[in-house]
């Protein structure tokens, strides 16, 4: 079936330092493949997406880049500010008679410190 | 804006209460969801519904029902709470496109504690 897996957490950095959390999938077909991120207190929000092997999606300066060959979808950020500071969930699409239904990780906390 | 609202933000009942979590989404969306989360495990699936009055079993249905009368309004049912049922529980709403790249919109969530 599909799965996705995330690196544990937490995650914590220094302000302008650089972010990667690694994400890791298994399915079949071609999946598309979404960033979600949950502030404190907050629900989830989209944060990026990618459709096809080798789409980069980027939003908010984040990046993850869709990589067939090692079934991967990296987040990264060249530069982390105390506001990313957040849960990060990578998930996959599965493909219904009724619609799209996602497949989340467990999530990666991110702690950004001064 | 798409939005998507949950009826409590918190919530403490006892164990054999009825609950009835609410969710009401103001985009006109075909499916809704209800996930909950916990730490750990992330999200996982409870039941979702792609029409009024249509539903279907998510990964994790047992000690759940669902209700949806309305296109806007999609209901989460614990019909005798127990206390491994406390959680944050999230509801998020998508329409039909036939694109797989849907986006789902959250609400806030529910943190609901059965004692």
């Amino acid at each position: 079936g599909n799965s996705v897996t995330q690196m544990e957490g937490p995650v914590t950095l220094s302000e302008e330092a650089f972010l990667t959390i690694n994400c890791t999938y298994t399915a079949t077909g071609y999946p598309s493949l979404f960033w979600y991120v949950q502030y404190p207190g907050e629900g989830l929000q989209l944060l990026l997406k990618a459709t096809k092997a080798d789409d980069k999606g980027s939003n908010k300066g984040f990046e993850a880049t869709y990589r067939k060959e090692t079934t991967s979808f990296h987040l990264e950020k060249g530069s982390v500010q105390v506001s990313d500071s957040a849960v990060y969930f990578c998930a996959l699409n599965r493909l219904t008679g009724g619609g799209n239904k996602l497949t989340f990780g467990t999530g990666t906390q991110l702690k950004v410190e001064l | 804006d798409v939005k998507v609202t949950q009826s409590s933000r918190y919530l403490v009942k006892r164990t054999g209460e009825k609950v009835f979590l609410e969710c009401v989404q103001d985009m006109d969306h075909e499916n809704m969801f209800w996930y909950r989360q916990d730490p750990g495990l992330g999200l996982r699936l409870i039941y979702f519904s792609y029409d009024v009055k249509m539903k279907e079993k998510g990964d994790i249905p047992e000690g759940y029902s669902v209700s949806r009368e309305k296109k806007e309004r999609f209901s989460l049912i614990l019909e005798s709470a127990s206390t491994n049922q406390t959680s944050m529980y999230l509801c998020a709403s998508t329409p039909i496109t036939g694109m797989s790249t849907d986006t789902q919109y959250f609400g806030p969530g529910t943190r609901l504690t059965v004692l």
